[in-house]
């Protein structure tokens, strides 16, 4: 059964940091892996998508890393601004049009 | 158009109340999803439409009835619910097929408040 884990669980750094969320899985067979920033009470935003076959993906100040062997994805940000407070969440599909499990999220707040 | 529309935003119901929540996409979306989300925690899917017809239900209880009309419309249909079903419901829609095109885009939720 796929897990998805998401280390640290909340993370505050001061604006203009640098920083790197981690995502890992227990079953390398994914479909893609999906990065999600979710504001409170609000729905979820897709920020990056990689295809199983891929190494990284990039969009402006975001990167986002997949290593499947090991099991494990990264995100990285940036110049972190105060605005890129959100919970971010990292899910996996292991084929089309199937269910996206989700990790539990990291809060992230940026500090002005 | 790429968004995924929700309606209503708000929605409060007595466990006795029909109500119906409504999805809608433009983007040629073939797979259309629900999902159901409590505080603090990451969403949980409920079900799956691929090509307008039910491919997934993750054993959600029958006083949950989605129904697809078409390819650019998801409902779900609420009746005699429990205040443990107070959430936060959350449409998805996506591609079929090629991993490059299943990405998910999901709507604003809407907050569900039973009484």
């Amino acid at each position: 059964k796929q897990e998805v884990t998401q280390i640290p669980a909340a993370l505050s750094v001061p604006e203009g940091e640098n920083l790197v969320l981690n995502c890992s899985f227990t079953d390398s067979a994914i479909y893609n892996l999906q990065w999600f920033r979710q504001d409170p009470g609000k729905g979820l935003t897709s920020l990056l998508l990689i295809q199983s076959s891929q190494r990284e993906q990039t969009s402006g100040r975001l990167n986002a890393s997949l290593d499947k062997s090991s099991g494990r994805s990264t995100l990285y940000i940036a110049a972190s601004q105060p605005g890129d407070s959100a919970t971010y969440l990292c899910a996996v599909s292991q084929s089309s049009a199937s269910k996206i499990i989700f990790g539990s999220g990291t809060r992230l707040s940026i500090r002005p | 158009d790429t968004e995924v529309t929700q309606t209503p935003k708000h929605l409060v119901m007595g466990m006795t109340n029909k109500k119906s929540l409504k999805c809608e996409q433009h983007m040629g979306h073939r797979a259309m999803y629900w999902y159901k989300q409590k505080a603090k925690k990451p969403p949980e899917l409920m079900f799956v439409y691929s090509y307008e017809k039910l491919s997934i239900n993750e054993s959600v209880p029958s006083r949950f009835s989605p129904e697809c009309p078409n390819s650019s419309l998801l409902n779900l249909h609420l009746h005699a619910l429990q205040p443990e079903d107070s959430a936060l419901y959350l449409c998805a829609s996506s591609q079929v097929g090629l991993a490059a095109y299943n990405e998910q885009f999901f709507g604003p939720g809407t907050r569900l408040t039973v009484l």
